[in-house]
């Protein structure tokens, strides 16, 4: 089955860690996401790639990087300069091109980060 | 700024009644329209969405949402809600003329409390 695959589904860290989260997909979309999730405050855009070997920055960037060495992969590395790391990370893909792209996310079931 | 607004934060409602879950965006350019739900601790999944045509839109697990480009809004429904209908849900518009880079917008999500 198609899909996107992220992980670890848990995550704990210490403060001054980075952690890298992974996603996966395999729908053979361009665009991939990634979303920080908090409570009440819906998804805010952190990074999105349309094709690989670029990316560029959302909403909320800052002590985030990422990768995009392949089309299937788009890892998100949370840094020690990420102020308030613990959330929810979702990512998601869409078919990317000028016929029939409509923004159609593909999600996958999130990665749920905890900085103790 | 095109934007999404979600008028209700949380909606408790009775097994079997009838549910109405709000969305309104700013725009004065086409949009496509989309309406995603959440089940705890999951990804997103696609509920429905409005491209073109009808402005009545049939999804999936019985919700439907109806189009309305002069009140720029795109309500969901539900005639009869199930216990398993209790989760987030958010709307999400996209600008296919320009806008965003394509990339959907978010409201701040929905929760919908189904009570015995």
């Amino acid at each position: 089955d198609g899909g996107i695959t992220q992980s670890p589904k848990y995550l704990f860290r210490k403060e001054g860690q980075n952690v890298t989260l992974s996603c996966e997909q395999n729908l053979n979309h361009d665009a991939m996401y990634w979303y920080r999730q908090d409570p009440g405050q819906g998804l805010r855009l952190i990074y999105y790639s349309q094709i690989v070997n670029d990316f560029q920055k959302g909403d909320i960037a800052e002590g985030y990087s990422v990768s995009r060495e392949k089309k299937e992969s788009f890892p998100l590395t949370v840094t020690s300069a990420q102020k308030n790391p613990t959330a929810f990370y979702l990512c998601a893909s869409s078919i990317k091109g000028l016929a029939g792209r409509t923004g159609e996310l593909f999600f996958g079931e999130g990665s749920r980060l905890t900085v103790l | 700024a095109q934007s999404v607004t979600q008028l209700d934060s949380q909606v408790p409602v009775f097994e079997e009644a009838p549910v109405e879950l709000r969305c309104n965006y700013s725009s004065s350019v086409s949009v496509y329209l989309f309406w995603y739900v959440q089940y705890p601790n999951q990804g997103l999944q696609l509920l429905l969405k409005y491209l073109s045509g009808s402005t009545l839109v049939k999804g999936i697990n019985g919700f439907e949402a109806e189009f309305n480009k002069s009140q720029t809004s795109f309500h969901l429904r539900k005639p009869s809600v199930h216990i398993s209908d209790t989760a987030e849900y958010f709307c999400a518009v996209s600008f296919p003329y320009g806008g965003s880079q394509g990339n959907l917008i978010f409201g701040k999500g929905t929760k919908l409390s189904v009570k015995p």
